[in-house]
């Protein structure tokens, strides 16, 4: 059984450029769940996407956005990147409202 | 809202001590619990979960009760071991508005000396 993948691993971008993170969901899960953790601090939810639609927003801003695809892979997009930004993001799989497998998240850097 | 709170890290102790990292929390309803680690460099492992009051968690030594009156779920360990040293997150997840989201507290960095 494959687990959470999430690609790529790093990344570094400059202030004001676009980025997209991917996610490959664990067989047989239908829902992600993205999640943002800064330095030093807990993760925090962003979005989660159920059978390709969204299920659910944290506090986050329009510019961070998602899709989900029939595979049940998923894409995190944020526009207008800003040095706060800068974070470890989490992907994370589940097979409806079950227990929430993470991948190994991408290390996103804004300059 | 719903919120975590775990003791501030970092946590030492020498290798075969008692564990024990505090977890209140805040929530509407009756969430579900859980603890999660993370190793340097890795993603989020599940360690252990209780879905109701007086549930107790249980995985590799490592345990939590499910303490409604208190709204705790505190983690424990009889004997601690290097390879255990790493961040450990309490979190719940109610049912709201927002989907099935996890709501984490800060995390605790637990360092074990040999």
């Amino acid at each position: 059984e494959t687990g959470v993948t999430q690609s790529p691993t790093h990344l570094i971008k400059t202030r004001g450029q676009q980025v997209t993170l991917r996610c490959s969901s664990q067989s047989g899960h239908n829902t992600v769940s993205w999640y943002q953790q800064a330095l030093g601090q807990g993760p925090q939810f962003i979005f989660q996407y159920y059978r390709e639609e969204e299920n659910g927003r944290g506090n986050f801003p329009p510019r961070f956005s998602g899709l989900q695809f029939p595979n049940y892979s998923s894409e995190l997009n944020v526009n207008a990147l800003e040095l706060d930004d800068s974070a470890l993001y989490l992907c994370a799989s589940s097979r409806d409202s079950y227990e929430q497998y993470f991948g190994p998240g991408t290390r996103l850097t804004v300059t | 809202g719903n919120s975590v709170t775990q003791m501030e890290g970092p946590v030492t102790l020498s290798e075969e001590a008692f564990l024990t990292i505090n977890c209140t929390y805040t929530a509407t309803g009756y969430p579900s619990l859980f603890w999660y680690v993370q190793y340097p460099g890795e993603g989020l492992q599940l360690l252990l979960k209780a879905t109701k009051a007086d549930d107790k968690g249980s995985n590799k030594g490592f345990e939590a009760t499910y303490r409604k009156e208190t709204t705790s779920f505190h983690l424990e360990k009889g004997s601690v071991q290097v390879s255990d040293s790493a961040v450990y997150f309490c979190a719940l997840r109610a049912r709201n508005n927002a989907g099935n989201m996890l709501t984490f507290g800060g995390g605790t960095r637990l360092m074990v000396k040999p």
